[in-house]
């Protein structure tokens, strides 16, 4: 099924310790990215790239990384998790160059830091 | 910088009623514009979008959206408000080149009253 697939759906996580969200497309869209949701804020770009081999910083990027090391998979990770970083957790692709830069949205993550 | 202003965070309608989402938004160059919804637990769909054709866009579901230079606005209707409408909506801006990104608003919740 085309789309974008997010591991897991839920996670509760101690503070301190690392995670890797996973994001995975099959649309063979260059652009990918990830946002968090919070209630009252709407969506918020954490990090982005625009094609494999390059990343760049959204709105709010302190905590995370990202890798794109290929087209597909655009990982997210919490090197040390904090309370504040509990949120729902949006991967989306696009496939850039055309002219409508529509945004496919996977399921979610949601992630809850004790 | 693109901003976007969706006022209240929540609208309550009747079935069968006028369904009237606000959206303003802020930008320096021609923008593209979205409309996207999420049910309760799910990812973002799109409703519609405007790419600086016609003015007046139709989406899924009944919705459309007009795009007014003068008032800077691309609010959501549609006319006949459905149970199964209730979710939350959101608008969103970008410019028109290859790597834009989006900006959203906070989210508008829709509720529908039997």
């Amino acid at each position: 099924i085309a789309g974008i697939t997010q591991a897991p759906t839920s996670q509760i996580l101690a503070a301190g310790r690392r995670m890797t969200l996973r994001c995975t497309q099959d649309m063979r869209h260059n652009a990918m990215y990830w946002y968090r949701q919070d209630l009252g804020l709407g969506l918020r770009l954490i990090h982005y790239s625009n094609t494999a081999g390059t990343t760049g910083k959204g709105e709010v990027p302190d905590g995370y990384s990202v890798s794109r090391a290929n087209t597909d998979d655009f990982p997210l990770t919490l090197a040390s998790a904090v309370p504040s970083q509990t949120s729902v957790y949006f991967c989306a692709s696009r496939l850039s160059g055309g002219s409508y830069n529509e945004q496919f949205f996977g399921p979610g993550t949601r992630l809850t830091v004790l | 910088a693109q901003s976007v202003t969706q006022l209240g965070s929540h609208v309550s309608v009747s079935e069968g009623a006028l369904v009237l989402l606000r959206c303003n938004y802020s930008s320096s160059v021609p923008p593209y514009l979205f409309w996207y919804v999420q049910y309760p637990n799910q990812g973002l769909q799109l409703l519609l979008k405007y790419t600086s054709a016609a003015t007046l866009v139709k989406g899924i579901n009944g919705f459309e959206a007009e795009f007014k230079k003068s008032e800077t606005s691309f609010h959501l209707t549609k006319p006949s408000a459905h149970m199964s409408d209730a979710a939350e909506y959101f608008c969103a801006v970008s410019d028109p080149g290859a790597n834009s990104k989006l900006t959203f608003g906070k989210g508008i919740t829709l509720s529908v009253r039997p």
